[in-house]
């Protein structure tokens, strides 16, 4: 079993669409967790980043964190064409260091 | 802020030769940098951590001697591909960690190799 599951895809949805993306883990120490955004031959792009439980609004982007459940979820409000790309779920835990990744889920947003 | 780059981002070479990959992190310090391989549809694969002023850390299954890293300073890391081959033809990618107000990593835009 992988420590970081996420479903890889392809997501298609209509612009103007609530895009919900989602991630499990099975490690209850990690304390830290982010999402990244990644175009086609780029680097990944840092979305959010979350310390611990609870929730994070940032414009159209909405993250969750539910340690108790061990479950992350990204929420993109209004999705636009330019959302389009790769997103993906990372973690670590408290001694910093190295991220944990999920597949990454591929999100096709269609004008 | 904390804006990594790579150089060059992108690289054909011939087989046996050896590629140098920078990078550097524009308006931050950072101690630990780490590079990244990533194959299409996939997603980044660990291959070292770098800490400035030490050797670097390989992933389980990463050859040391084909993939030199050296962490001259807080802001730069480089990754040399020796005796390359068509194999080692790749995304490569690096991060550079920050404590500042967050504990994270920012990425670079990667490079792309090609070995003939």
């Amino acid at each position: 079993q992988k420590e970081v599951e996420q479903d890889p895809g392809p997501l298609s949805v209509p612009e103007g669409a609530i895009v919900s993306l989602n991630c499990t883990y099975s490690n209850s120490a990690f304390q830290y967790f982010m999402w990244y955004r990644q175009y086609s031959r780029k680097g990944p792009e840092l979305l959010m980043y979350t310390y611990s439980s609870g929730n994070k609004e940032d414009g159209r982007f909405t993250a969750q964190v539910d340690k108790s459940s061990k479950y992350i979820s990204l929420f993109i409000r209004d999705s636009q064409p330019s959302d389009s790309a790769t997103y993906l779920c990372a973690m670590m835990n408290n001694q910093g260091g190295k991220l944990i990744f999920g597949q990454g889920t591929e999100l096709s947003v269609k004008p | 802020g904390a804006v990594v780059s790579q150089h060059p981002s992108r690289v054909i070479c011939k087989s046996g030769t050896s590629v140098k990959i920078e990078c550097r992190s524009l308006d931050f310090q950072a101690t630990t940098m780490f590079w990244y391989r990533q194959f299409p549809k996939q997603s980044l694969m660990l291959m070292a951590t770098s800490n400035e002023g030490s050797k670097a850390t390989y992933e389980q299954g990463v050859e040391k001697d084909k993939f030199l890293i050296n962490h001259a300073s807080l802001t730069l890391s480089t990754l040399t591909v020796t005796s390359a081959h068509p194999e080692d033809s790749s995304f490569y990618i690096c991060s550079a960690r920050t404590t500042t107000h967050t504990d994270t990593q920012y990425f670079g835009p990667g490079t792309r190799l090609t070995v003939l």
